[in-house]
C-alpha cells in the first residue's frame, strides 16, 4: 500500500529565509505526487504536482518540489518565506489518475518576525 | 463561480442519530471524494467516486456510506455515529484525469456526543 512521511511535525523560520519541507513516500512505481497547503480555517489548496518529465516543477505562490527518485522523496522549497506562508503543509500521493489519494500527517509552518 | 459546497457547515449530534452531510459542485467534476481531518493523523481519504454510480473505499471508510447518483452531488452518510467519528470533513472534486487539480470544500466540522 502506498504511504506518505513527513518527518517534521513543526518548523519554525524566520521570515526572508529559505524553507525546505520534506516529503518521502513509500510506492513500488513512480506515482503521481502532490503539495498542498492549508491556511487555518480554510480548505486546502493545490501547490504543485509530479507526473513524469523534469524532476524539479514550479509551483505557486513560489513554491517549487524535486521528485528525486533514488531517495523516494519529493521535498518542497521556497527561497525566502514570507509570513503569508504560516500554515499546514500536506504532501500526498496517488498511484494512479482516479485512485485514491493519500496524504501525509502534514507539517505546521510557523514563521517568525 | 467555479465551487464546492457542503453542508452543515457545523454539527453537533448524539451517537446512533444517522445524518447526512452533503457535497455539490458546480464544475462538472467526475471525481469526487470524501476526506477526514484529525490532528496528527492529517487527511485520510473515506471514500471516492470515479463517476455516477461507481464508488471505491479509501483508506477509511468503515462507519460512514456514500452515494453518486447525480454527478455534482456526492453526500456522506453516517449511519449510526460514533464519538470517534468526531472530526473536520472535507469534500473535494476534480476532472477524472489526474493532471486537473482537485477542488476542496470548505470543510464541516461534526462533533458526536
Amino acid at each position: 500500500a502506498q504511504s506518505v512521511t513527513q518527518p517534521d511535525i513543526h518548523i519554525t523560520v524566520s521570515e526572508g529565509a529559505s524553507l525546505e519541507l520534506r516529503c518521502n513516500y513509500s510506492y513500488g512505481a513512480t506515482p503521481y505526487l502532490f503539495w498542498y497547503v492549508q491556511s487555518p480555517g480554510q480548505g486546502l489548496q493545490l501547490l504543485l504536482k509530479y507526473f513524469s518529465g523534469d524532476t524539479l516543477v514550479q509551483g505557486i505562490k513560489g513554491f517549487e518540489a524535486e521528485f528525486k527518485r533514488s531517495q523516494s522523496s519529493f521535498n518542497l522549497r521556497k527561497p525566502s518565506v514570507h509570513w503569508s506562508d504560516a500554515a499546514e503543509y500536506f504532501c500526498a500521493v496517488m498511484k494512479s489518475s482516479g485512485d485514491k489519494l493519500t496524504f501525509g500527517t502534514g507539517t505546521r509552518l510557523a514563521v517568525r518576525p | 463561480e467555479a465551487q464546492v459546497t457542503q453542508n452543515p457547515r457545523y454539527l453537533i449530534t448524539v451517537t446512533g442519530k444517522k445524518l447526512t452531510v452533503t457535497c455539490s459542485q458546480n464544475m462538472n467534476h467526475e471525481y469526487m471524494s470524501w476526506y477526514r481531518q484529525d490532528p496528527g493523523l492529517g487527511l485520510r481519504q473515506i471514500y471516492y467516486s470515479m463517476n455516477v454510480e461507481v464508488t471505491d473505499k479509501g483508506d477509511v471508510p468503515e462507519g460512514y456510506k456514500v452515494s453518486r447518483k447525480e454527478k455534482r452531488n456526492f453526500p456522506l452518510i453516517l449511519e449510526s455515529p460514533s464519538p470517534n467519528q468526531t472530526s473536520l470533513y472535507f469534500c473535494a472534486s476534480s476532472y477524472g484525469d489526474v493532471s486537473y487539480e482537485q477542488y476542496f470544500g470548505p470543510g464541516t466540522r461534526l462533533t458526536v456526543t
